[in-house]
C-alpha cells in the first residue's frame, strides 16, 4: 500500500519556540493532505486540509496563525506549530489521499508526531 | 454538521464474531469508511462503502444502508491483535471526520 512518512516522530521543545513537522507521501502524489491532532484517549480531530499550491483550509476553531501549513509540492506538506505552549502538546497525524485516487474513502496516515511542550 | 453514534466499548472473546454498529447524520454524505487504531499508533484503513450493501475483506466485512443512515463493521474469528479502537468515518465533502470510536477488547 501507499506509504506516508512523518517526521519527527517525537519532539520536545520549550514553551515559546516553533516546531515544524513534515509529512511526505513516499510512493504517490497527493494533491490533498489532512492534518489531525489527537489527545490521549480521544478521537482524531481534523485541523486542516492542505492543498498543494494553495492555502490550507482550516476547521472551525483552529488558529491558522498558530498552526501554519505549507503544501509546496505533491509529496510534501508541513505543519509548523508557532510559539508552542504546553496546551499544544498532542499527537499530530497527517494523512494523504493518493491522486489519481484509487479509493475516495481511503486515507493513508503517517506514523504521527508526538509533541511535548515544556 | 455531523453526528455519529457507535458504542464506546465492546468486549469479546478470541474466535468470536463481533459487530460494531454505526449510525450517522451527515450533510453531503458520500460514503462510510472504517479505520482501526492501536494504542499509540496511526489509524489504518479497513474498508469503504460507497454503495449500499456488504463489502468483505478477509475477516472483516462492512455494511452500509444509506436509507437508514446506518452501517456496521463485522469482525470474524477474533484475534487478540484485533484489540484496538475502531472508527466509522463518514466521508463528508471530501473530508473524513472521525467520531469517538469503539474500543474493542478481545479476551482469551
Amino acid at each position: 500500500g501507499a506509504v506516508v512518512s512523518q517526521h519527527p516522530s517525537r519532539v520536545i521543545c520549550k514553551s515559546g519556540t516553533s516546531v515544524k513537522i513534515e509529512c511526505r507521501s513516499l510512493d504517490f502524489q497527493a494533491t490533498t493532505m489532512f492534518w489531525y491532532r489527537q489527545f490521549p484517549k480521544q478521537s482524531l480531530m481534523l485541523m486542516a486540509t492542505s492543498n498543494e499550491g494553495s492555502k490550507a483550509t482550516y476547521e472551525q476553531g483552529v488558529e491558522k496563525d498558530k498552526f501554519l501549513i505549507n503544501h509546496a509540492s505533491l509529496t510534501l506538506s508541513t505543519l509548523t506549530v508557532t510559539s508552542a505552549h504546553p496546551e499544544d502538546s498532542s499527537f499530530y497525524i497527517c494523512s494523504a489521499r493518493p491522486w489519481p485516487g484509487q479509493g475516495i474513502g481511503e486515507l493513508f496516515f503517517g506514523e504521527g508526531s508526538r509533541l511535548t511542550v515544556l | 454538521g455531523q453526528s455519529l453514534e457507535q458504542p464506546s466499548e465492546v468486549t469479546a472473546v478470541e474466535g468470536a464474531i463481533v459487530q460494531i454498529n454505526c449510525t450517522y447524520q451527515t450533510s453531503g454524505f458520500y460514503g462510510l469508511s472504517w479505520y482501526q487504531q492501536h494504542d499509540g499508533g496511526a489509524p489504518t484503513f479497513l474498508s469503504y462503502n460507497g454503495l449500499d450493501g456488504l463489502e468483505e475483506t478477509g475477516r472483516f466485512s462492512s455494511f452500509l444502508s444509506r436509507s437508514d443512515s446506518y452501517g456496521y463493521l463485522l469482525l470474524q474469528e477474533l484475534q487478540m491483535k484485533d484489540s484496538a479502537s475502531y472508527f466509522c468515518v463518514p466521508l463528508q465533502g471530501g473530508k473524513l471526520i472521525f467520531g469517538q470510536g469503539t474500543e474493542l477488547s478481545v479476551k482469551p
